[in-house]
């Protein structure tokens, strides 16, 4: 089975530095591209960026460039998500997506079941 | 790099069919034929509809069916059932970067 299983939740104080896992499973890790998506309270999916963990390849959003670091171990099947000094605006659970598709990873699944990153003094 | 619009909400009954608009720009859904939806409950791991526009994974229900015209995609669920009722988020490339749909919530009446 395919699967991507993330570490678990996590309490956090501003300013304090922070990474999560996503290891998966059932298939050939470094031939898919592993992406991260961030949930806010109450709000949507918002696509953060993307590693090919055979070559550590990386694309970030926009929004997310210089906020968060993505990273990949591939003798471990483990991509990363980390921060390097956290804000109570990065309170969200954080969703990692195996990369699919002929041109490009394009679309998404399957999902690790989120981390949920709870930034509060 | 903007959201794609979705309408906040749509409601059917039982058994009728109901379709949620994604619309983008010339530079995601306009340009590329590479159009996903995502079906999310609460607490859970969102879930793969249909990619490529039109392509539905193996063990999706064939009520989900995808569509594309010009710069908007769509999503038809027919034959509304209660376990329909989630959220569901458009996707689209948008060259080397993807962009999410603010998602629309689905009840069943």
């Amino acid at each position: 089975e395919v699967q991507l299983v993330q570490s678990g939740p996590e309490v956090k104080k501003p300013g304090e530095s922070l990474k999560i896992s996503c290891k998966g499973s059932g298939y050939s890790f470094t031939t898919y591209w592993i992406a991260w998506v961030r949930q806010m309270p109450g709000k949507g999916l918002e696509w953060m960026g993307i590693i090919y963990p055979t070559d550590s390849d990386t694309r970030y959003s926009p929004s997310f460039q210089g906020q968060v670091t993505i990273s990949a171990d591939k003798s471990i099947s483990t991509a990363y998500l980390q921060w390097s000094s956290l804000k109570a605006s990065d309170t969200a659970i954080y969703y990692c997506a195996r990369g699919n598709g002929d041109y490009d990873a394009n679309w998404f699944d399957p999902w690790g079941q989120g981390t949920l990153v709870t930034v509060s003094s | 790099q903007s959201a794609l619009t979705q309408p906040a909400s749509v409601s059917g009954s039982p058994g009728q069919s109901i379709t949620i608009s994604c619309t983008g720009t010339s530079s995601d859904v306009g340009s590329y034929d590479l159009v996903s939806w995502y079906q999310h409950y609460p607490g859970r791991a969102p879930q793969l509809m249909i990619y490529e526009v039109t392509k539905r994974p193996s063990g999706v229900s064939n009520r989900f069916s995808g569509s594309k015209s010009g710069n908007t995609a769509s999503l038809t669920i027919s034959g509304l059932q209660a376990e329909d009722e989630a959220d569901y988020y458009c996707c689209s490339y948008a060259g080397s970067r993807v962009v999410f749909g603010g998602g629309t919530k689905v009840t069943v009446l």
